[in-house]
């Protein structure tokens, strides 16, 4: 079976950092494309980060540009949001989702607060 | 970027239609929508995606019949016919920008109750 699974979040202090972790399993990870996206509470989606199969491209939101970063690790099928500088208006629920034609895969997300 | 805007609410009565819309900002009429259902607790499911022709490309998996799309102008639709307990979720809709398909902005989305 096909699966995302994201950890890593929790509480933490303006200014502080944190690495969020996504596991795949049940498909060929190199292959696909991988993104992160984040929900806080009561709004919508948005958009963070996207990383290459290869790893070779990453991109980001300019909300996140400088302070985060995207990487991947093929031969653990991982793919990793370092965040650092956090902000309060960073607080929400991280998914990290395959990238084919569509985001066709997702994770049930992992939650971040950031809350002195 | 496109600005993507939905009704923060629908309802609709078990066993009937209804038909959700996601408004794109002027100027966007030519941009596809991909429409997605978010569960409580759940990762949201990619849906099927939409431009003014209607469907592009395959719906996702497992998706029934009972769920269609259009597209008209700058709002793309989401028609839920026959609806079912487990329809009540919310339905997101976003659509991709800038080169490479690779940045995405997102509507806040719409809570669909069943009555």
């Amino acid at each position: 079976e096909v699966h995302l699974l994201e950890s890593g979040g929790g509480l933490v202090q303006p200014g502080g950092s944190l690495r969020l972790s996504c596991a795949a399993s049940g498909f060929t990870f190199r292959n696909y494309a991988m993104n992160w996206l984040r929900q806080a509470p009561g709004k919508g989606l948005e958009w963070v980060s996207a990383i290459s199969t290869s790893g070779s491209s990453t991109y980001y939101a300019d909300s996140v540009k400088g302070r985060f970063t995207i990487s991947r690790d093929n031969s653990k099928n991982t793919v990793d949001l370092q965040m650092s500088s956090l902000r309060a208006e960073d607080t929400g629920l991280y998914y990290c989702a395959r990238k084919d034609w569509c985001f066709d895969l997702w994770g049930r997300g992992t939650l971040v607060t950031v809350s002195s | 970027q496109p600005v993507l805007t939905q009704p923060p609410s629908a309802s609709a009565s078990l066993g009937a239609s209804v038909t959700l819309t996601c408004t794109l900002s002027s100027g966007y009429s030519n941009y596809r929508v991909d429409w997605f259902q978010q569960r409580p607790g759940k990762g949201p499911r990619f849906l099927m995606r939409v431009g003014t022709g209607g469907i592009v490309g395959s719906k996702g998996d497992g998706i029934p019949d009972r769920f269609s799309v259009l597209g008209s102008g700058l709002n793309r639709y989401l028609t839920i016919r026959n609806i079912q307990e487990e329809d009540e979720s919310d339905y997101l809709c976003g659509a991709d920008y800038g080169s490479g398909s690779i940045r995405w902005a997102f509507g806040g989305g719409t809570k669909l109750t069943v009555l």
